[in-house]
């Protein structure tokens, strides 16, 4: 069964760069069938996708926080990671990653089938 | 990107009733939807994809249908495990977007 686990600091200070891995379990993050992404929930609010990752170091960004986002992976760890950098209060919420299954017509990642427990970041000085 | 705009925001039912929910794209996004299902505490769960397909394990009170910029969530008899809060999330163009969740409360 697939696992995944979000691991990282539950505070970080304002104008500092957050930083989490998620690590998988019971699958490879090296299977040519999936991306690997992150997504977060602010307390009581909605979802909002970040960006995902394929196996090879390929990325998608969303735009309204590219130039704060970099996802990387490493796949002798079978793990990949987030960093956010110049964090503001908007930026506490819940972070999950998630697998999504790629679309191989299209060459674009899809739904979330498989998503960690969540891990909440609190930015605050 | 593309907005989903879902509807009710919120909705009270009784064990047994038929509850539907509805989510309407900005634009037409073929059938590249999906819904999941959120408890408090918990990480969203997939239930449907491809606006009609029920993931594996899914009950099959759970149904979806639509295509293009109108899709619905159907749970035919509600169970007391399905008070939960609904997403629903297009994946058609990047970057995937969600609405904005339906809570379904107990009546």
């Amino acid at each position: 069964q697939l696992q995944l686990q979000e691991s990282g600091p539950g505070l970080v200070k304002p104008s500092e760069t957050l930083s989490l891995t998620c690590t998988v379990s019971g699958g490879s993050i090296s299977s040519s069938s999936y991306y690997w992404g992150w997504i977060r929930q602010p307390p009581g609010k909605g979802l909002e996708w970040i960006g995902s990752i394929y196996y090879s170091g390929s990325t998608y960004y969303n735009p309204s926080l590219k130039s704060r986002v970099t996802i990387s992976v490493d796949t002798s760890k079978n793990q990949f990671s987030l960093k956010l950098s110049s964090v503001t209060a908007a930026d506490t919420a819940v972070y999950y990653c998630a697998r999504h299954p790629l679309d191989t017509a299209r060459e674009t990642p899809k739904y979330f089938d498989y998503w960690g427990q969540g891990t909440l970041v609190t930015v605050s000085s | 990107a593309i907005r989903i705009t879902q509807s009710p925001s919120s909705l009270s039912a009784s064990t047994g009733d038929r509850v539907t929910i509805t989510c309407r794209a900005s634009q037409g996004i073929s059938s590249y939807l999906a819904w999941y299902q959120q408890k408090p505490g918990k990480a969203p769960k997939l239930l449907i994809y491809a606006a009609s397909t029920l993931q594996s394990g899914v009950p099959s009170r759970f149904s979806g249908s639509g295509s293009g910029t109108d899709f619905t969530l159907t749970i035919s008899c509600l169970q007391s495990e399905d008070f939960a809060t609904y997403y629903c999330q297009q994946y058609y163009s990047y970057p995937p977007t969600f609405g904005q969740g339906t809570k379904v409360e107990i009546k």
